[in-house]
């Protein structure tokens, strides 16, 4: 069985300050996608990245990186120098071979001004 | 390029009525999954459906909740006689082809279902 877990449920930091969410997962699967969305107050849902069991190269996008650790199943997303936008729900999600995505049940991150 | 579109956005029912999302997949694709979110919780799985074909309806309930992707048209979620417990947001979701190449799955606004 897959299992995706964000153990912080809620992260509350000041603006311009760095903040990493964590996530573990769990799968038997040798071939998995992984992913980050980010869910705004407005609803909708917001694709951020994919990446493969096979790439472990970290990525970086702007103030968005993103750290992939197979040793430890572990995508964990840090938010440089974060911004009052940034707050938002942000869910990591796995894809095995039955094209589901199992996700985890989010962080709730708030950047204060 | 539009994006994967849902409707309603918001969908009222009272208790015992039928409640019917709607979720147009972007263009070019022909896969389609529904998620539901209950509040303060992650997305669940429910259905993956391909044009005229459900290929995975394990995350469905066994009762009251049926999943359609025809040939022509949108795909319907159905909910009959809705109960409380099914005020929830739908997300659908849809990606250009199948498990084997790995598409991302871009998803729609969501419908937000509230059972008075």
């Amino acid at each position: 069985a897959q299992k995706v877990t964000q153990a912080q449920t809620e992260i509350s930091v000041v603006e311009k300050e760095d903040v990493t969410l964590d996530c573990v997962y769990e799968t038997r699967d040798t071939t998995y996608y992984l992913f980050w969305y980010k869910q705004p107050p407005s609803g909708e849902l917001v694709f951020l990245i994919r990446r493969n069991s096979f790439d472990e190269q970290n990525e970086i996008s702007g103030r968005y990186s993103w750290n992939f650790q197979k040793s430890t199943s572990s995508f964990n997303f840090t938010i440089t120098a974060s911004q009052v936008v940034d707050s938002a729900v942000y869910f990591c999600a796995l894809e095995t071979s039955g094209s589901r995505l199992t996700f985890g049940e989010g962080t709730q991150l708030t950047v204060n001004p | 390029n539009a994006g994967v579109m849902q409707n309603p956005r918001h969908l009222v029912r009272r208790r015992g009525q039928e409640a019917r999302l709607r979720c147009s997949p972007m263009k070019g694709h022909s896969h389609v999954y529904w998620y539901r979110q209950l509040p303060e919780e992650g997305l669940k799985f429910m259905v993956y459906l391909q044009k005229e074909n459900i290929i995975d309806e394990s995350g469905m309930p066994k009762e009251r909740f049926s999943a359609e992707f025809p040939k022509e048209g949108p795909s319907i979620l159905r909910i009959q006689q809705v109960v409380r417990g099914d005020s929830a947001a739908y997300f659908c979701a849809s990606s250009p082809c199948c498990a084997r190449v790995w598409d991302t799955q871009y998803f729609g606004p969501g419908t937000r279902l509230t059972v008075l």
